[in-house]
């Protein structure tokens, strides 16, 4: 079984520009979830979607960041404009209908 | 929202030694699971554990759910087992995954 993919692996770019994080489930599973892991720290959840329904968007800066999961399969992440604090590991998970969680292997993002 | 606090923060260990790590939490919870984010930076699932006892080869986790914790055995440590070891709790009516802060554990051959 194929694990969860995520593109690209690292990417670096100067404050106030923008990127973007995709990343595919795991097939069939209903949810998808993004977390932020900031150097010496556990993840932190983003955003939760249900399908392509979001669940809990709660620590989501959305000022700056902003996530969508069209069909209910893949998804993607932006932050638009990227600030140094940004400079992270965006994670991306997915679960059978609120189960264990899988994780992808992640974006390493520098914010210069 | 729920505290996760795990100990020892940092744990260094000769190959073949065996070590405890804990994880207390400040709520009842309905989801409790166990990973291990390697030095590339994976995190792997290891266990999903709310309550009772599960083995899996070297590895064990047991839940004390009434007494809000779990520790994760590691038994005959091996190089390959270094990274940073985290606990992830759900609370009920809560859909969301807390994280420790971590234990870092080192093994030298």
């Amino acid at each position: 079984e194929a694990g969860v993919a995520q593109s690209p692996r690292y990417k670096i770019i100067e404050k106030r520009q923008s990127v973007a994080f995709w990343c595919n489930p795991i097939s069939g599973h209903a949810t998808l979830y993004w977390y932020q892991q900031i150097l010496g720290q556990g993840p932190k959840l983003l955003i939760q979607f249900q399908n392509n329904g979001v669940v809990d968007d709660s620590q989501l800066p959305k000022d700056r960041f902003s996530a969508e999961r069209l069909k209910g399969v893949d998804s993607t992440l932006k932050i638009q404009p990227a600030k140094l604090e940004d400079s992270a590991v965006y994670l991306c998970a997915s679960s059978p209908m609120g189960e264990t969680q899988y994780f992808g292997p992640g974006t390493r993002l520098l914010v210069l | 929202g729920i505290q996760v606090e795990q100990s020892p923060p940092d744990l260094i260990l000769q190959e073949g030694a065996n070590s405890t790590l804990r994880c207390n939490f400040s709520d009842s919870v309905n989801n409790l699971q166990w990973f291990h984010q390697n030095p590339w930076g994976q995190l792997i699932n290891l266990f999903y554990i709310p309550s009772g006892t599960k083995q899996n080869g070297r590895l064990s986790a047991t839940t004390v759910a009434t007494e809000r914790y779990s520790l994760l055995y590691i038994s005959s440590s091996q190089t390959t087992d270094s990274g940073v070891y985290f606990c992830a709790v759900e609370s009920f009516g809560n859909e969301k995954l807390t994280f420790g802060t971590g234990t870092r554990l080192t093994i030298i051959p």
